[in-house]
């Protein structure tokens, strides 16, 4: 089992429609979660943190499930310009690097 | 400017030759690190640095070589460039790990 697993996807939706990612991870001593994302070619620029409470800014929701060993990104009102690939990114407590996922790929149209 | 700069953006190089990707970051990190990106597969390590006498193999670090010159200068050398070296490569910093990490623009590689 891969460290931290993504469903490639594309999720291909509507303007203005929400939309949402999982994330899971195998190491359940992860203790930092971040969600990045990336444009084509480009590079990975920090979303947003993932806090154990949960956490939102602005139209991006985060959240953490231990149990179940997986974070979430929820994208509502989606725009065009949101199309990207969503990264997540979990470091154990102890490791000194992180592990990235290989990205869900979304695509808002017209 | 850029807090990460990475030079050259983009380089194509003749198998055999040997060649130097350039970081240097203003943010103050301690940590640097060096990635690769194909298609698909996401970002892989190939080394990573925590101050200027800490150098540390990623997971895939056969065929490179890095110097951490300064704490604001981290390089990556292809020692005998291979076309399977054609990637994507990023440079990224960090504080603490805790935080976040912030990447270069990346350098485009081509071996031919």
């Amino acid at each position: 089992r891969k460290e931290v697993e993504q469903d490639p996807g594309p999720f291909n939706v509507p303007e203005g429609a929400t939309v949402a990612f999982n994330c899971t991870y195998s190491n359940s001593a992860s203790q930092s979660f971040f969600w990045y994302r990336q444009d084509c070619r480009k590079e990975p620029k920090l979303l947003m943190s993932v806090y154990s409470s949960g956490n939102e800014d602005g139209r991006f929701t985060a959240q953490l499930n231990r149990a179940s060993q997986y974070i979430s990104l929820l994208i509502r009102d989606s725009k065009l310009s949101d199309s990207a690939t969503y990264l997540c990114v979990v470091k154990a407590g102890g490791s000194y690097i992180p592990t990235f996922g290989r990205g869900t790929s979304l695509i808002v149209h017209p | 400017d850029a807090d990460v700069t990475q030079t050259p953006r983009n380089r194509i190089t003749k198998t055999g030759k040997r060649i130097m990707l350039e970081c240097s970051q203003t943010k103050g990190h301690d940590r640097m690190y060096w990635y690769r990106q194909d298609p698909g597969l996401g970002l892989q390590l190939i080394y990573y640095s925590f101050d200027v006498k800490d150098i540390n193999k990623g997971e895939i670090s056969d065929g490179y070589s890095v110097s951490r010159q300064a704490q604001a200068k981290f390089s990556l050398s292809l020692e005998s460039a291979i076309p399977n070296q054609t990637a994507l490569y990023f440079c990224a910093t960090s504080q603490d790990g805790v935080g976040g990490y912030t990447f270069g623009s990346g350098t485009r590689l081509t071996v031919v």
